[in-house]
């Protein structure tokens, strides 16, 4: 079965520092989705990034970036420039399918702070 | 891009009364919709995924007469905890399936959740 790991409960950053959250996987699969999923305190889940396993290329959207090593199995996301508005909790997900179809296997979960 | 509206954002009821938590695509038809529960400090779990037109699939370990899931529309799905008891107190999180209109790429977008407390 396929599992996510985030190893980092809680980080901090000084806000217009850079951060890197870190994120594990295990699967057997050749063709597969990744994600990095924010939640504020608002709770609204909302999608940071997405990576497919297919491009070798690491997705990149403004600030935040991935390091994305499908040999090492690991996925992990760069926030350039944080922002107060970054805190949150950061979650790693895992998707066969492209993420539509909901099959989505999350990590744990690191909660971010980002001091003034 | 993709909305989803969830409904109610909060809700208290009494130990054995029913609640409904409906999911609605605003600007999309999702097929497919998911119902996630989440614990305090804990990550979404998958508790079914909800088709439109046919009875939703539920994972495993997860109560069918406790949690009936209805999608009667293409932009609706309803929730409903049945006879709800305490343990029943959570956060619970619908996502439906659609396509980014910038990338065309399929995501999922979650509504904004609805805190159960039962008492």
């Amino acid at each position: 079965a396929q599992t996510v790991t985030q190893s980092q409960p809680e980080m901090s950053v000084q806000e217009a520092e850079t951060v890197t959250l870190s994120c594990t996987y295990d699967t057997s699969e050749s063709d597969y989705y990744l994600f990095w999923y924010k939640q504020p305190p608002s709770r609204q889940m909302i999608l940071v990034i997405r990576q497919e396993a297919y491009k070798q290329q690491n997705a990149t959207e403004n600030r935040f970036s991935v390091n994305f090593q499908k040999a090492a199995k690991s996925f992990s996301l760069k926030i350039s420039d944080s922002q107060l508005g970054d805190a949150a909790m950061y979650f790693c997900a895992y998707d066969d399918y492209g993420g539509s179809q909901g099959n989505l296997i999350f990590g744990k979960g690191t909660k971010l702070s980002v001091k003034p | 891009g993709a909305v989803v509206s969830q409904h109610p954002s909060r809700v208290i009821c009494k130990s054995g009364t029913s609640v409904k938590i409906e999911c609605r695509s605003l600007d999309f038809q999702a097929t497919t919709m998911f119902w996630y529960r989440q614990f305090p400090k804990k990550s979404l779990m998958l508790m079914a995924t909800s088709n439109e037109g046919s009875k939703a699939t539920y994972e495993q370990g997860v109560e069918k007469d406790k949690f009936l899931i209805n999608h009667a529309s293409l932009t609706l799905s309803t929730l409903t905890v049945t006879s709800a008891h305490p343990e029943d107190s959570s956060f619970y999180i619908c996502s439906a399936g659609g396509r980014d209109r910038g990338s065309g790429a399929n995501v999922l977008t979650f509504g904004a959740g609805s805190r159960l407390t039962v008492l």
